[in-house]
């Protein structure tokens, strides 16, 4: 267990829909970064949170949004859902002492 | 922006044998890491990086960050079944642990026993 969890482990929705993946950071970490990937692009920077603020944005979409609430938890919000974002989407967190830690990711299916 | 290219792309080896594998960048980084990622698990640290020319172990692991800083490879020696994953470079740019990695796109590695 690398402290990091992340919730759901499978979804799988339809085209149009919307999901929100969460993520809980490993006790008394401050940054929440989301990943995305996919087969053909490996894994993609999205957007980091540092204790409830954007702080950088990565290849995220105009469909795609994210928050960090004031427990640190963090959601991920994607909507209008198409074929191609079907991809494993990892949470992180990251401190000094610690580094960057993974979750073990949300595997989304769009049908 | 920034890009990391790893090489190989992928590998099939004996058990036993020892593999090198290494990621270049048009960019500096201040810190190379190297991951690994076992199916359906998100990636697991193996090695950190934070200066130019540091060469660490871990364990039947070695990497290294390149003089340049836009550079590094990771060796493996003595290669088990269970070495088989994808194996990952990241960048990190920023001076501390708070700021986004730039992944390569793995190398998978194949163990035959």
């Amino acid at each position: 267990d690398s402290g990091v969890t992340q919730t759901p482990k499978h979804l799988i929705t339809a085209t149009g829909q919307r999901v929100t993946l969460r993520c809980s950071p490993r006790s008394g970490d401050l940054s929440v970064y989301w990943y995305q990937q996919s087969l053909d692009q490996g894994l993609q920077f999205l957007i980091q949170y540092y204790n409830g603020e954007e702080r950088a944005k990565g290849n995220i979409l105009e469909r795609f949004s994210a928050q960090q609430f004031p427990d640190l938890h963090s959601e991920l919000n994607l909507s209008s859902l198409e074929l191609g974002d079907s991809a494993l989407y990892f949470c992180a967190s990251s401190s000094r002492s610690f580094g960057y830690t993974f979750g073990s990711g949300t595997r989304l299916t769009v049908v | 922006g920034q890009q990391l290219n790893q090489s190989p792309q992928s590998m099939f080896i004996q058990e036993g044998e020892d593999v090198s594998m290494n990621c270049t960048s048009s960019s500096i980084f201040n810190t190379w890491l190297w991951y690994k990622q076992d199916p359906g698990e998100g990636p697991v640290l193996l090695i950190a990086l934070y200066k130019a020319g540091e060469l660490t172990s871990n364990g039947r692991l070695t990497a290294q960050f390149g003089i340049t800083r836009k550079d590094s490879f990771l060796n493996i020696s003595a290669s088990i079944p269970s070495d088989v994953g994808i194996y990952f470079c990241a960048g990190q740019l920023g001076g501390g642990s708070n700021y986004k990695l730039t992944f390569g796109k793995g190398t998978l590695l194949t163990v035959n026993p």
